[in-house]
């Protein structure tokens, strides 16, 4: 398992970006046996995937149709961490934001972050 | 998008008691290379998420064996055998067989 660690504000204004942090010990963000997830819970929406990145001789990402054109997701070698940027949000983007690891052999999330609520209101 | 549907929703158990959750898919969760990529996580108040069971039945490091899983296609269970009152929370299947992984509804244990 990894020890995921995850930062950044927990208010944002409709129409701003949404920020967060996910730093990885216990794994390595360019593993070849994992693939970086950022996943949400809200009331309203459940748990909903948002979008991974992964190294396979090269960085890929996918994103859910939910959030395409609004989400990046970046990593940072040198850091060891990666990244989620939400563009243009709206208060029904509020809910816990998680990152996740998910392992790449069974296709399985054996790692969290522990949340951070993130409140979209002026 | 696969439609993961868990039965019931509330489950009120005495302790020492069984307890079993329902998962079905929308579509077959069997993979083009063979494999099921269906799991169980638990998340327990004021928790993230914790997997329990991946592949339909494989127990995660650490997970007591009085968790177990079992199912095939569609139609999915998980089992707690003797529920503890460590093991009130939510209880969610997940599909990882066809993109996006997606997620039940969440079946709420509670002692009665």
């Amino acid at each position: 398992q990894a020890q995921l660690q995850q930062s950044g504000p927990g208010l944002v204004k409709p129409s701003q970006t949404l920020s967060l942090t996910c730093a990885i010990s216990g794994d390595s963000v360019s593993s070849n046996s994992a693939a970086w997830s950022w996943i949400r819970q809200s009331p309203s929406r459940g748990l909903e995937w948002l979008g991974r990145i992964y190294y396979r001789s090269k960085w890929y990402n996918n994103y859910a149709e939910s959030v395409k054109g609004r989400i990046t997701l970046n990593p940072d070698t040198s850091k060891n961490h990666f990244s989620l940027q939400l563009n243009s949000v709206t208060p029904e983007d509020t809910a816990v934001y998680y990152c996740a690891r998910e392992y790449t052999d069974s296709y399985c999330f054996d790692s969290w972050g522990q949340g951070t609520l993130v409140r979209v209101s002026s | 998008d696969i439609v993961m549907t868990q039965t019931p929703l509330s489950s009120p158990v005495t302790l020492g008691q069984p307890a079993s959750i329902s998962c079905r898919s929308s579509q077959s969760l069997v993979h083009s290379d063979g494999n099921t990529y269906l799991s169980w996580l638990q998340q327990r108040p004021g928790q993230p998420p914790r997997l329990l069971i991946y592949q339909i039945s494989n127990r995660f490091s650490g997970v007591p064996d009085r968790f177990s899983g079992s199912g095939a296609g569609t139609d999915f269970t998980l089992k707690i055998s003797r529920v503890e009152a460590e093991d009130v929370g939510v209880y969610y299947c997940m599909q990882a067989t066809q993109f996006p992984q997606t997620f039940g509804q969440g079946t709420k244990v509670e002692i009665k």
